[in-house]
């Protein structure tokens, strides 16, 4: 059974600090996706990374996939309110199929 | 815009009840998706489709089954709910396989099974 872990599941910072959130797999991803969701609303793809090494800025976001593929991160610069929610990450296997972390929760605090 | 729009927002259902979720797409995609969401636990697969009338199981099949008779609906149905069905339901719609196309999910909609 394929895995996707994420850490922390749960983090609550201060507006204006900085965060790093991980998704780690002992598998091989063709590509990784990262989603975030807000209360009462579905997912949203926010990034898809594809090469190993690759790294993806989305403003204050900074997404990273790691060199064999296994693992990838998100960074987030000078939090705001805006940025809580949960955010998850989703790797592609190679039959296709979607595999999910459980995913963080996130709470900044103005 | 892509849109995926869910029958309901909040479902409050009785144990033994057969139960209707539906989805509707407005952007022509071939592939739809029923998934459950449960604290902890992520997102995991319930059914999926990729054509009309065409419908493969996913990770969580058991206790679920689905119809796909219009490429734009998508239903899942519970034939006798059960309090452990109890869960946020998401549905998603993607161009094409996942990977390549982006998936678009719907709203939600929370079942509670009492």
């Amino acid at each position: 059974t394929q895995l996707l872990e994420q850490s922390p599941q749960f983090l609550s910072i201060q507006e204006g600090e900085n965060l790093t959130v991980y998704c780690n797999s002992s598998s091989v991803f063709s590509s990784l996706q990262w989603y975030r969701q807000e209360p009462g609303e579905g997912p949203v793809l926010l990034v898809t990374v594809v090469t190993g090494g690759e790294v993806k800025k989305l403003k204050r976001l900074t997404f990273q996939f790691g060199d064999a593929r296994k693992d990838s991160s998100l960074h987030i610069t000078a939090a705001q309110p805006g940025d809580t929610g949960l955010y998850l990450c989703a790797g592609v296997d190679s039959n296709y199929q979607l595999i999910w972390g459980a995913g963080t929760k996130l709470i900044i605090k103005p | 815009d892509v849109k995926v729009t869910q029958s309901s927002r909040y479902l409050v259902k009785r144990t033994g009840e057969k139960v209707f979720l539906e989805c509707v797409q407005d952007m022509d995609h071939e592939n739809m998706f029923w998934y459950r969401q449960d604290p902890g636990l992520g997102l995991r697969l319930i059914y999926f489709s990729y054509d009309v009338k065409m419908k493969e199981k996913g990770d969580i099949p058991e206790g679920y089954s689905v119809s796909r008779e219009k490429k734009e609906r998508f239903s899942l149905i519970l034939e006798s709910a059960s309090t452990n069905q109890t869960s946020m339901y998401l549905c998603a719609s993607s161009l094409g396989p996942v990977g390549s196309y982006e998936q678009y999910f719907g709203p939600g909609t929370r079942l509670t099974v009492t």
